[in-house]
């Protein structure tokens, strides 16, 4: 039990299009979901925290309206990297929890590449 | 001050060796800790969560020591398989909290 999906597993894109992140959780209701993006040789940086049906919390120094996150029910999260460019090039990573405590969950991630 | 640090490493060592990593974490807050292995390109799995009075899991022994708000991991008899980064996680222990992450320590294990 407790698998959480990512799609696409890794994308090239080019600079100025955007890129839709999907992030299931497959077998059980995620009450919160959270975004991270880890660079080469660099720890997971928490991007933002969602709750379904509410606005995503986000983490200083993150744009909300550059990573646009959408929990729209209690098993689907969505980040969308807008007019995207090399520097967003990362690893991005979600996680699942059911609202437990101690209990999260993490996708396999998606490998964002951005020429 | 990061909220979680690790030993910077890279720690090369032969196999059948002990080796240890610490992390230190700044937020007294935090209640809840994990040690996490990550593959290259890969998501972090769940290596052991980190108990007050120390746990052990076969050749993994986590320690915690909430003055110093420092936790360690050891690994005995290491194996070729081992060879990974370890990432070191806090979490301040409410439904609805994201882990916050050290750098990781990477571990490589050679024959």
């Amino acid at each position: 039990g407790a698998v959480v999906s990512q799609h696409p597993s890794w994308v090239i894109c080019k600079s100025g299009t955007s890129v839709k992140i999907e992030c299931r959780s497959l077998d059980f209701q995620a009450t919160t979901m959270f975004w991270y993006r880890q660079f080469p040789k660099q720890s997971l940086m928490l991007m933002a925290t969602s709750n379904e049906g509410s606005k995503a919390t986000y983490e200083q120094g993150v744009e909300k309206d550059k990573f646009l996150i959408n929990h729209a029910s209690l098993t689907l999260s969505t980040l969308t990297v807008t007019s995207a460019h090399p520097e967003d090039s990362s690893f991005y990573i979600c996680s699942a929890s059911p609202g437990r405590v101690n209990e999260q969950y993490f996708g396999p991630g998606t490998r964002l590449t951005v020429t | 001050r990061k909220e979680v640090e690790q030993d910077p490493g890279p720690f090369n060592v032969p196999e059948g060796a002990t080796v240890a990593f610490n992390c230190t974490y700044s937020n007294s807050a935090s209640q809840s800790f994990f040690w996490y292995r990550q593959d290259c390109r890969k998501e972090p799995k769940l290596l052991m969560s980190v108990y007050s009075s120390g746990n052990e899991d076969g050749r993994f022994t986590a320690q915690l020591n909430r003055a110093s708000q420092y936790i360690s991991l050891l690994i005995r008899d290491s194996k070729l398989s081992d060879s990974a980064t370890y990432l070191c996680a806090v979490n301040i222990q409410q439904a609805g909290t994201a882990l916050i992450f050290g750098k990781g320590t990477t571990l490589s294990v050679s024959s």
